[in-house]
This record gives C-alpha cells, structure tokens and sequence, in this order.
C-alpha cells in the first residue's frame, strides 16, 4: 500500500541556517510520483515540485533543492539560508494511478518556523 | 486567474443539520477531489470525480455526499454533520485523473467546526 512518511513533525532555526525536510515513501510501482506542497500560515495549498519515478536528478530552484533518492525511498527538501517567509506547514505526496483512477497520499506535514 | 474556489471559507453549525460546500474550477480539469486535513493525519482523501457524473470513494467516504453534474463543479454534501466532521476540508482538481503525472491545484479550504 502507499505510504508516506515525514518523520520530523516540527522544526525550528533561526533565520538564515539551512534545513532538510525528510520524506520517506513506500510503493510497489514503478511509475509514480513525488510531489513537496506549502501550506503557509494563510492555509492554501501549494504546489512546489513535482518529480517521477524514473528521474533521479536533483533539483534545484534558488533556494529550494530536492533530493530523490530512490534505493532509500526517499524524496526530501533543502531549503538553503533559510527566511521567515519559509515559515509553513510542508507536505510530501506520492501519485499513482491505482484501480484506474490518480491516487495522491500525503505525508503527516512537516510544520518549518523560521525565526527571525 | 486559474482558480479554485470554496464555499463557504468558515462554518459553524450544529449536529444533525445539513450542509453543503461548494467547490468550482475554472480550468476546465476533468478530475477533482475533495480532502479533510486533520492534525497529524495529513490531508486524506473524502470522494474524487473523474469526469462528470463519475465518482468514487477515497479513503474516508464516511458520512459525506458528492455530485458531479456540471465539470465546473464538485460540491461536497454533509446530510447529517456529527463532530467528528469538524475538519479543514480542501476541493482540488487537476488536468486529468487518468496518469498520476498532473498537480492537483487546491482551493483555499473551508474550516469547518460542528457543534
């Protein structure tokens, strides 16, 4: 069955240092996705990256990098000199297609505040 | 703008009294869904409509209702709100619900609190 874990339920810096976010997932298929979404303190939901299963690249965007590692099943989220705009609630979610339909499980939620 | 749109943003009602959020897309997606945040427990998916008129469980069907007769819109039906409905609840919809590839775009969330 998916699953997605993000072991680290809060964390806290001070502005400026650099901070992982973990994301552990588990499936039996080949084709899937791996999607990092921010829930800022306003509550939407948005969309950050999206990786597939069959590209291991890192990526990077300004500040942000992901790290897909898929001998340990793991997808996680740098976040490098950190801001107070950082300051959310981060999902992991993995996407298959099961019984004919996209299915996309969430992790826990990781809660990030960045101090100033 | 591309949006999705909830209705209402904030709701507190009673036990037993019937309610209805709306949800409507205005990016022609034919796959939508509805999630219920709860801390803790990430987001968990309530019902999903693949196209119109077509739509499934997911994985806590319990106690909700939806409809899909127009693609725009995915309204989520509580007939019988009990407090453990007292939820963030999101709409979503994406490009297609037939390849795990698409980004669902989420609404603003509607928190709802049952008494």
């Amino acid at each position: 069955a998916q699953k997605v874990t993000q072991a680290q339920t809060e964390i806290s810096v001070v502005e400026k240092e650099d901070v992982t976010l973990d994301c552990v997932y588990e499936t039996r298929d080949t084709t899937y996705y791996l999607f990092w979404y921010k829930q800022p303190p306003s509550g939407e939901l948005v969309f950050l990256i999206r990786r597939n299963s069959f590209d291991e690249q890192n990526e990077i965007s300004g500040r942000y990098s992901w790290n897909f590692q898929k001998s340990t099943s793991s997808f996680n989220f740098t976040i490098t000199a950190s801001q107070v705009v950082d300051s959310a609630v981060y999902f992991c979610a993995l996407s298959e297609w099961i019984q004919g339909a996209q299915k996309l499980v969430f992790g826990q939620g990781t809660r990030l505040t960045i101090n100033p | 703008e591309a949006q999705v749109t909830q209705n209402p943003r904030y709701l507190i009602t009673v036990t037993g009294k019937k309610l209805t959020v709306t949800c409507s897309q205005n990016m022609n997606h034919e796959y939508m869904s509805w999630y219920r945040q709860d801390p803790g427990l990430g987001l968990r998916q309530i019902y999903y409509s693949m196209n119109v008129e077509v739509t499934d469980k997911g994985d806590v069907p319990e106690g909700y209702k939806v409809s899909r007769k127009e693609k725009r819109n995915f309204p989520l039906i509580l007939e019988s709100p009990s407090p453990n409905q007292t939820s963030l609840y999101f709409c979503a919809s994406s490009f297609q619900g037939y390849s795990p590839a698409y980004e669902q775009y989420f609404g603003p969330g509607t928190r709802l609190t049952v008494t």
